[in-house]
């Protein structure tokens, strides 16, 4: 069964230093999206991208995150000199059509900022 | 402000319990609806759409009631694999982003 894919399982960083979170989606499709989760609360919606540009941000995904799709099969997500606040799981997800229809996810990258 | 909220729990419940997970939503704009499952320090992983008519898979049950904003999820003969956070999420107007609830935690106890 295809699957969406995440690397690395585990980040740790200094804070103010940049972070590159990689993600393969499921090869057919067409949306994807990273969310995070804090420890012990709830997931949230970061951005979704589309057709090479992205197609919704939350006030979360401000100047200091970006993405790309670099090639054909990765998923990026940037987070420049992080702080300590942006420790937490961050999910990739696709889904072949838009947000209607079933989000699959990756099984995260933890990441620890000190 | 858009929001899910979802009961607190935990449910602690035996082994063939019968359990029942309640939702609501604010934005009456919303389009589609899941339950999706994590279990602890895992990814979400869809557990069921969520239908206007209500649908049914196994011993999984869910509702959707629009007029009341509100969405639900029965488990029936509840097996201790069941022991995971429950999350409502919802997919707001036609926009492309979940918004998930806080997740209702259950444990199936022996």
């Amino acid at each position: 069964e295809p699957e969406v894919t995440q690397t690395p399982s585990h980040q740790v960083t200094q804070m103010g230093q940049e972070v590159i979170l990689r993600c393969v989606p499921i090869s057919n499709h067409l949306y994807f999206y990273w969310y995070r989760q804090i420890l012990g609360q709830k997931v949230e919606f970061l951005v979704s991208f589309y057709n090479n540009e992205i197609s919704e941000k939350s006030e979360i995904f401000d100047d200091q995150f970006s993405v790309e799709r670099p090639d054909g099969s990765n998923f990026t997500l940037k987070i420049r000199s992080t702080k300590l606040e942006d420790s937490a799981m961050y999910f990739c997800a696709s889904s072949e059509g838009t947000g209607k229809e079933t989000q699959y996810f990756g099984p995260g990258t933890r990441l620890l900022v000190l | 402000r858009k929001e899910v909220e979802q009961d607190p729990g935990p449910f602690n419940v035996p082994e063939g319990a019968t359990v029942a997970f309640n939702c609501t939503y604010s934005n009456s704009a919303s389009q589609s609806f899941f339950w999706y499952r994590q279990d602890c320090r895992k990814e979400p992983k869809l557990l069921m759409s969520v239908y206007s008519s209500g649908n049914e898979d196994g011993r999984f049950t869910a509702q959707l009631n629009r007029a009341s904003q509100y969405i639900s999820l029965l488990i029936r003969d509840s097996k201790l694999s069941d022991s995971a956070t429950y999350l409502c999420v919802v997919n707001e107007d036609y926009g492309q982003n979940f918004v998930f609830g806080p997740g209702t935690r259950l444990s199936v106890l022996p």
